[in-house]
């Protein structure tokens, strides 16, 4: 158990859509990331957060975007969905901005 | 921009040593390191090279040469359960997230 939690585990829902993935870093943990995981594809970085402001963007779509609560737990929202956004979405965290990251189970999303 | 490399698929037979290789290039380099993947699950961390050398952790072991850009993990005394895939991924010096090559699958045979 990394102490980092995703919520849903799963998550299916139809084309056009909305979904909110939520996650709760390890206690102490400041930075939170988001990376995207699709079927027999590495992993993709989406966006960071580092004590509630974004530190970096990587190749997010539009129709998504993220944020990081005061208590330090994130979302990320993701909209119109479309097919091709089924995959798993993993959240990790660190205490600062380097060294290990530690992932959640992961929240794996189903378009129909 | 970074480009991370490693090879797509392996074989190896229990008991046996593998290295697995990564080559990347980089702007702004903060440490390579390897995670475990098993189909479906989260990443778990094996190891983390920021200098130049060899740094070993039980079966497994991680060589980093910063001026040639690679990278190697070793593992020795192949075990069954050790067929997974397995993540090269290097730091950014300003942020800390972590790019991520493809992986390897490794395929650990009796």
């Amino acid at each position: 158990d990394s102490g980092v939690t995703q919520t849903p585990k799963h998550l299916i829902t139809a084309t056009g859509q909305r979904v909110t993935l939520r996650c709760s870093p390890r206690s102490g943990d400041l930075s939170v990331y988001w990376y995207q995981q699709s079927l027999d594809q590495g992993l993709q970085f989406l966006i960071q957060y580092y004590n509630g402001e974004e530190r970096a963007k990587g190749n997010i779509l539009e129709r998504f975007s993220a944020q990081q609560f005061p208590d330090l737990h994130s979302e990320l929202n993701l909209s119109s969905l479309e097919l091709g956004d089924s995959a798993l979405y993993f959240c990790a965290s660190s205490f600062g901005t380097s060294g290990e990251l530690f992932f959640g189970e992961g929240s794996r999303l189903t378009v129909l | 921009g970074q480009n991370i490399d490693q090879p797509t698929e392996m074989t190896a037979t229990e008991g046996a040593i593998v290295q697995i290789n990564c080559t990347y290039q980089t702007s702004g380099f903060n440490g390579l390191f390897w995670y475990q993947q098993h189909a479906g699950e989260a990443p778990t961390f094996l190891s983390y090279n920021v200098l130049d050398g060899l740094e070993e952790k039980g079966r497994f072991s991680s060589f980093l040469s910063r001026s040639k850009g690679y990278s190697y993990l070793l593992l020795k005394e192949l075990q069954m359960k050790d067929s997974a895939s397995y993540l090269c991924a290097v730091g950014s010096s300003n942020t800390g997230k972590l790019i991520f090559g493809q992986g390897t699958t490794l395929q650990v045979k009796p």
